[in-house]
Parts: C-alpha cells; sequence; structure tokens
C-alpha cells in the first residue's frame, strides 16, 4: 500500500503561473523525496528534504515540510510546458526502499 | 556519469511465459531496486539488492525474483506470466551505504502480457 498521497491528483495551469501539490504520509519519516515522472518514463530526482529541514529551493522547486502535519508540498513557480509531468513524493523510512505516493498529474499549458 | 540503463526498453510475453529484465546501475553505485509501476497500484516495491545480497524485500509472489551481480548489474524475473503482470518496471541505483541515498532511476522496461 502507499503510504504517501499527494493533493490534488490532477491540475491542470497556464504556462508562467505557479503549481503548488502536496503529499501527506501516515508514519515518521527520515527524509523525503521528490520525484518527477514523463509520461511512460523513468523517474528523474528533483529534491531531497530532511526531517530537520522546514524549507529547500532547487532553481524554480521550492520544498517544505511540516513534520507535525505529516506533509510536504512541492511549488514550481512560472511553470512551462515541459513541466507537464506527474510528480510523486517518496520515503525511505530508513529501510532503503522508497514508499511512493500516489502522484499528482501537472498539464501546464502553453 | 552515464545513468541507470535498463534492457529491453519494451517487451510483449504471453501468459505463462516468464522474462528477464535487466538493469547496470550507475557507475560506484553498489545497490539496485526494483519497483513495479501500474496505473492500479502506483508505485510498488518489488525488492532491493546490496553486494549481491537481498536486502529487502516487498509484497510480491514468488514469480518475481531477481539477482545481483558482482559488478552490481542486476536482472528481475518474472515466471509464469500473468496478465496483471503487464506494467512499467522500473530500476534504481543508488550508493547504498546509507539508508536515504537519493535513488537514480532507469527509464524503465514495459512490459505487456497477451
Amino acid at each position: 500500500s502507499q503510504q504517501g498521497e499527494e493533493d490534488p491528483q490532477a491540475l491542470s495551469i497556464q504556462e508562467g503561473e505557479n503549481a503548488t501539490m502536496n503529499c501527506s504520509y501516515k508514519t515518521s519519516i527520515n527524509n523525503l523525496q521528490w520525484y518527477r515522472q514523463n509520461s511512460g518514463r523513468g523517474l528523474v530526482h528533483l529534491i531531497l528534504i530532511r526531517s530537520n529541514e522546514r524549507e529547500k529551493h532547487s532553481g524554480r522547486l521550492r520544498v517544505t515540510l511540516d513534520t507535525s502535519k505529516k506533509s510536504s508540498s512541492l511549488l514550481i513557480t512560472a511553470s512551462r510546458a515541459a513541466d507537464t509531468a506527474s510528480y510523486f513524493c517518496a520515503d525511505t523510512s530508513g529501510t532503503y526502499k522508497y514508499i511512493f505516493g500516489t502522484g499528482t498529474r501537472l498539464k501546464v499549458l502553453a | 556519469k552515464a545513468g541507470v540503463t535498463q534492457t529491453p526498453r519494451y517487451l510483449i510475453k504471453t501468459r505463462g511465459q516468464q522474462v528477464t529484465l535487466s538493469c547496470s546501475p550507475i557507475s560506484g553505485h553498489r545497490s539496485v531496486s526494483w519497483y513495479q509501476q501500474t496505473p492500479g497500484q502506483g508505485l510498488q516495491f518489488l525488492f532491493e539488492y546490496f553486494s549481491e545480497t537481498q536486502r529487502n524485500k516487498g509484497n510480491f509472489p514468488g514469480r518475481f525474483s531477481g539477482r545481483q551481480f558482482s559488478n552490481s548489474r542486476s536482472e528481475m524475473n518474472v515466471s509464469t506470466l500473468e496478465l496483471g503482470d503487464s506494467a512499467l518496471y522500473l530500476c534504481a541505483s543508488y550508493r547504498g551505504t546509507e539508508a536515504y541515498d537519493t535513488q537514480y532511476f532507469g527509464p524503465g522496461t514495459r512490459l505487456t502480457v497477451l
């Protein structure tokens, strides 16, 4: 079963707008990873946030983590058509295996 | 560094057959994990290998097996294929020395079972 659940399941925005997607998890985490997957392809690592971090930036990406609410959010600013993909959060829980969320399908309209 | 490679990229099999998928990790990485991705179940962990030993296993039947070679390349095998085994199979490579290592994924093998 999936530990993480992304919200919303699908999101459609105009190019240039910001996209925010959320991930909730059920148990304690050690760190949280965010990945992007273009249609039917492998996952590309975006950003890692550790349990003792609250916010992290990478280019147009901003990730926050709220361990008290067991949630994380990924913000993509100034979105582009190339950002169209599915986005997943993943937690390792210290057991060398990733537990993936259900993913958010983002569509950026040109 | 070259990325993770998976072969073949696409595969069509019939029920009852068996299949072997291959994964070559990033140079220097000693760990490989395998995942199955389907529209209904999402990304599910299959198993993980480190230095030729299976270190972790997901909830899949014994028809799913794997191994890792001394050069860290890994194979997974599915015997007696069922229609429900149709999926994208992804492998991920990482150093394996820390539980929180970032995993780097290959492009996947798309398996279709007819």
